[in-house]
């Protein structure tokens, strides 16, 4: 059974950096790409950013590139998102999602 | 980049009713459209891909239809479970990417 597990998410200042986990297992994470995705609270969903099965091949869209980054470990069956310079507006839950298969979300709320 | 339009935006209807939801990607996406229904604090959960496609596991009352910039969900006969907001989703290659529609709450009347 596909397993996608996120953590790190919690209470950040504006400015502020936080970075999230998301631990991968019942398949083989290094054969797979995997993505980011947010929904602020009552809003729909948004993309966020894009990694390959290497991690050769990375994609963020404009909302927050330069910002945020995106990383894997294959060997720990791990993907990252590394959220820099955080702002009110990246308040949400964020999910890592293999093609159809998304973790239960981890809350970032960047609030003073 | 594409965007996805998605109407209506909420409906609502009687359980055994037939519901219909359309999206409309900005160019030609192919078939490379997913259906997602998400109820209050859960994780999106996919039931149609490839637009037509039902993933395993999921009622055939919910189907998928469409190719190239216009795509339908239905569902045939509403059930009270079945209270969420569906998502469309677009998938392109080039670069890699998601783009969502805005979504379609569904209440029971």
């Amino acid at each position: 059974e596909v397993q996608l597990v996120e953590s790190g998410g919690g209470l950040v200042q504006p400015g502020g950096s936080l970075r999230l986990s998301c631990a991968a297992s019942g398949f083989t994470f290094s054969s797979y790409e995997m993505n980011w995705v947010r929904q602020a609270p009552g809003k729909g969903l948004e993309w966020v950013s894009y990694i390959s099965s290497s991690g050769s091949t990375i994609y963020y869209a404009d909302s927050v590139k330069g910002r945020f980054t995106i990383s894997r470990d294959n060997a720990k069956n791990s993907l990252y998102l590394q959220m820099n310079s955080l702002r009110a507006e990246d308040t949400a839950v964020y999910y890592c999602a293999r093609e159809g298969d998304w973790g239960q979300g981890t809350l970032v709320t960047v609030s003073s | 980049d594409i965007q996805m339009t998605q109407s209506p935006s909420s409906l609502s209807a009687s359980v055994g009713d037939r519901v219909t939801i359309t999206c409309q990607a900005s160019q030609d996406i192919s078939n490379y459209l997913n259906w997602y229904q998400q109820k209050p604090g859960k994780a999106p959960k996919l039931l149609i891909y490839d637009a037509s496609n039902l993933e395993t596991g999921v009622p055939s009352r919910f189907s998928g239809s469409g190719s190239g910039t216009d795509f339908t969900f239905t569902i045939s006969s509403l059930q009270p479970e079945d209270i969420a907001t569906y998502y469309c989703q677009q998938y392109d290659n080039l670069p890699p990417s998601l783009t969502f529609g805005g979504g379609t709450k569904v209440e029971i009347k």
